[in-house]
């Protein structure tokens, strides 16, 4: 299957502080990404879709200027939690797909911590 | 409200055993059609993707769609202990900005030695 590399893997913050976390994909273009949060032994939680050049698309109840995202270009998207407090210590995944109607690969996941 | 349900299970087998995985969905516009592997403290990984009515088999996993019934399985032959792991359902509506996977809350599976 295609590559999905999402980094960091893990990562603690200060409360207050904002922590950027990037999905790439390597060996596809994507057309589309799509931002997950999961909590302990919940299911996955879509938060946004991300579109390259253009606006994310964000799900209801998902915050989006706490939960910023940029997908620049066909490889790389970002999301970055500002601000951040212990309430969004999560599983943050990312999963991209090369074109809107294929199957979607998911990256490996970044566990942050907010302390 | 789109919804993919499953079984939390835990649902254990033996070892050699065949697991089987259900899944159902209230959309009929769905199209496609993912089962996902998820270890503990992991992402998700794919197993397999349906899009037609029928069985689709990739090695020891079976996939078997009814769009008819809205359900969606998953077969496991052979279990093995390594197949331990959450198992995760994931609908497609497609078409339009409906590209986005809907998913189920998983099904824990224990494959016993």
């Amino acid at each position: 299957g295609a590559v999905v590399s999402q980094h960091p893997s893990r990562v603690i913050c200060k409360s207050g502080t904002s922590v950027k976390i990037e999905c790439r994909s390597l060996d596809f273009q994507a057309t589309t990404m799509f931002w997950y949060r999961q909590f302990p032994k919940k299911s996955l939680m879509l938060m946004a879709t991300s579109n390259e050049g253009s606006k994310a698309t964000y799900e209801q109840g998902v915050e989006k200027d706490k939960f910023l995202i940029n997908h620049a270009s066909l490889t790389l998207s970002t999301l970055t939690v500002t601000s951040a407090h212990p309430e969004d210590s999560s599983f943050y995944i990312c999963s991209a797909s090369e074109q809107m109607n294929t199957e979607a690969f998911f990256g490996q996941g970044t566990r942050l911590t907010v302390v | 409200q789109k919804e993919v349900e499953q079984n939390s299970g835990p649902l254990s087998v033996p070892e050699g055993a065949i697991a089987s995985l259900n899944c159902t969905y209230s959309d009929r516009g769905s199209q496609s059609f993912f089962w996902y592997r998820q270890y503990s403290g992991k992402s998700p990984e794919l197993i397999m993707f349906i899009y037609s009515n029928g069985d689709k088999e990739d090695g020891r996993f079976t996939a078997q769609l009814n769009k008819a019934s809205q359900y969606v399985s998953l077969l496991i032959r052979d279990s093995q202990p390594s197949d331990s792991a959450t198992y995760l359902c994931a609908v497609r509506a497609g078409g339009g900005s409906n590209y986005k996977l809907t998913f189920g809350k998983g099904t824990l599976l224990t494959v016993n030695p």
